[in-house]
Order: C-alpha cells, then sequence, then structure tokens
C-alpha cells in the first residue's frame, strides 16, 4: 500500500510569514500533484511534477519533487490570508490511474 | 458549466436507506474517479472508469456500494443499505489530460447518515 505522510498536520502563521510543507513517502510515484481544499469545496489542482528534481513556481508558491521521486514540498512565500486552506499532495500511477492521497496540511494565515 | 457538477450537495439519510449520487464530469473527460472523505482526512480512493469500463474498484469498502457510468459520461455512485459509517464527503473528479493523475475535482456531496 503506497502512503503519503504529509506535515506539519496544522500550520497557524501571520500575514507575510514564509513557511514549507512537506509530503513524504517510501514508494515512487510517476508523478505528483498538489491540491488545495476550501470547506465545502472539492480539491483544486495547483501543480503536477513528474521528474525527479523538478522545481515549479507559481506565483509565491514554490513546488519541489525529490529526485527518487518519494517526497515533494511546498514553499509559500509572504503568505497571505487567501492562501488559507487545506493543502493535499498526492501520488499517482499511471498504469493504475488512481491517486494516493495524504491527509493534508491546514494552514491558516491571520491577518 | 465547464467543471465537474455533483448532485445533490447534500443528502441526510436514515440508517438502511438506500442514496444515489450523481456526478457529470468535464464533458469529454475520459477518465472518471470517486473518492471518500472523512472530516479531518484526505480523499480515499474508491473506483475508477475509463469511459464506461470500471477499471479499478478495489477501494469500494462493501458490496453495498455500486457504481456506474453507462454511457461514458455521468456517473452515479450508489449505496445501498446506507449505515452511520458512510456518512462522509463523496467527491467525484474526471480527468482527459496526458497526465491521467491531474483530476479535476466537483465539489462533493456531504452524506449523512441518522
Amino acid at each position: 500500500t503506497q502512503l503519503l505522510e504529509q506535515s506539519p498536520q496544522f500550520l497557524s502563521i501571520q500575514e507575510g510569514e514564509n513557511l514549507t510543507v512537506y509530503c513524504n513517502s517510501s514508494s515512487v510515484f510517476s508523478s505528483l500533484q498538489w491540491y488545495r481544499q476550501e470547506p465545502g469545496e472539492g480539491p483544486v489542482l495547483l501543480v503536477t511534477v513528474v521528474t525527479g528534481g523538478e522545481v515549479k513556481k507559481l506565483k509565491r508558491l514554490t513546488f519541489q519533487f525529490g529526485d527518487a521521486r518519494k517526497d515533494s514540498s511546498l514553499h509559500i512565500t509572504a503568505a497571505q490570508p487567501g492562501d488559507t486552506g487545506l493543502y493535499l499532495c498526492a501520488g499517482g500511477d499511471t498504469n493504475a490511474g488512481k491517486s494516493t492521497f495524504g491527509d493534508g496540511t491546514t494552514l491558516t494565515v491571520k491577518p | 458549466g465547464a467543471g465537474v457538477s455533483q448532485s445533490p450537495r447534500y443528502k441526510v439519510a436514515k440508517r438502511g436507506q438506500d442514496v444515489a449520487l450523481r456526478c457529470d464530469p468535464i464533458s469529454g473527460h475520459v477518465s472518471l474517479f470517486w473518492y471518500q472523505q472523512a472530516l479531518g482526512q484526505g480523499p480515499e480512493f474508491l473506483t475508477y472508469f475509463q469511459n464506461e469500463a470500471q477499471l479499478d474498484k478495489s477501494g469500494l469498502p462493501s458490496d453495498r456500494f455500486f457504481a456506474e457510468r453507462p454511457e461514458g459520461s455521468v456517473s452515479t455512485l450508489k449505496i445501498q443499505r446506507t449505515q452511520q459509517e458512510d456518512s462522509a464527503v463523496y467527491l467525484c473528479a474526471s480527468s482527459g489530460g496526458l497526465v491521467v493523475n491531474e483530476q479535476f475535482f466537483g465539489p462533493g456531496t456531504r452524506l449523512t447518515v441518522l
């Protein structure tokens, strides 16, 4: 069974601070996705990383895929209250189709 | 709309009742997924369709759960004889790109079994 562990589980910071959240597994994934989910809504895709060592930037968000394609990190610069939400990582196996999700990091950014 | 839609958004059932949850994927998306999300947890895979073919149903928790996608578009997740432990948010996602794991989710159906 493939498992994804996300840390920290909860994170509360002040507006303007930087933060990093982590997604770790003992399994290799063919791709890894990061999603953000707000209460009462479904997850919204932020990014897909495919290549080991890959770094992708999306405005103030920087995503990194580990060299061995087993782990990933999400770094947010100068967090804003609009960044508040549940950040989920999901590992994919293109042969299987389905994704395995972590339990997420709940981020609260206080104004 | 252009996104994935699900209905109903909320469903309250008495224990023992049957329920049917509907998903309308993004038009043209070949792959469709159902997930179950308990409070405070990430989505857990239930089943996966490619067009009308159900390729993986390994996540369905019991034979009370049944999913179909007869014409390769709309899908229905049916739960028979609902139990309290079935209370959760049921998410539907579709995918049509080269990266099949890049999924687009609907808003979910929150099921409460009393």
